[in-house]
């Protein structure tokens, strides 16, 4: 089975800095990893991806996130933080093979940017 | 131009009632899932299909029913519903090649 543990259910940072939103995961064999972003009264739009190669991946927005096997992690980081990244992010991990692709969520991590 | 779309949006409606959900996607993809997101937005599976076959079908009470018409179309039927049923639903697709999933804009189902 997996699971993703976000810690930090609220995170709060000053625009312009650096954010740093943490994921770890459990699974028995190295997942297929995500983080989506949720918009208040959105649905989730996928930020970066993980499935294999590069273990630093690029997102949109300027996020971006290094899969660190050793760790069990998957943190999402943005150098400046801006106003409109005020938003729900959610990390997500599914299987890396076989038919069944479910995503499974952490509890979500609600950013909120200060002026 | 929408990928994904759902409907309605909102539904209110009251208990012992029975309500269906609709789910199209105009991407091509294969497998549909659908999801709910309790109050505190936890987001858990709930069914998955791949190419009009229930490929998973979590713990979910069976007053749930999803119905697959053809590959672009994923509803879900609530029989009898309750309190506890009040939530966000979101479908959601993917390409079995493409391993991303991509998102509804969710139905706020409140069951008063």
């Amino acid at each position: 089975a997996q699971s993703v543990t976000q810690l930090g259910s609220h995170v709060s940072v000053s625009e312009g800095a650096l954010v740093l939103l943490r994921c770890n995961y459990s699974s028995s064999v190295p997942p297929y990893l995500f983080w989506y972003v949720q918009y208040p009264n959105q649905g989730l739009q996928l930020l970066l991806k993980y499935t294999t190669g590069a273990t630093l991946v690029k997102g949109i927005n300027g996020f971006e996130a290094e899969f660190k096997k050793s760790e069990t992690s998957f943190h999402l980081t943005k150098p400046s933080a801006h106003m409109s990244d005020a938003a729900e992010y959610f990390c997500a991990v599914s299987p890396s093979s076989g038919s069944a692709r479910q995503l499974t969520f952490g509890s979500g991590t609600q950013l909120t940017v200060l002026p | 131009d929408t990928a994904v779309s759902q409907t309605p949006k909102y539904l209110v409606t009251q208990m012992g009632n029975d309500k269906s959900i609709k789910c199209e996607q105009n991407l091509g993809h294969d497998t549909m899932y659908w999801y709910k997101q309790d109050s505190k937005k936890f987001l858990k599976i709930m069914f998955s299909y791949n190419n009009k076959e229930l490929i998973i079908n979590e713990t979910v009470p069976n007053r749930f029913s999803p119905k697959s018409p053809d590959k672009a179309h994923l509803n879900l039927h609530i029989n009898s519903l309750e309190l506890g049923d009040s939530a966000v639903y979101f479908c959601a697709s993917s390409q079995a090649s493409v391993y991303e999933q991509y998102f509804g804009p969710g139905t706020r189902l409140t069951v008063t």
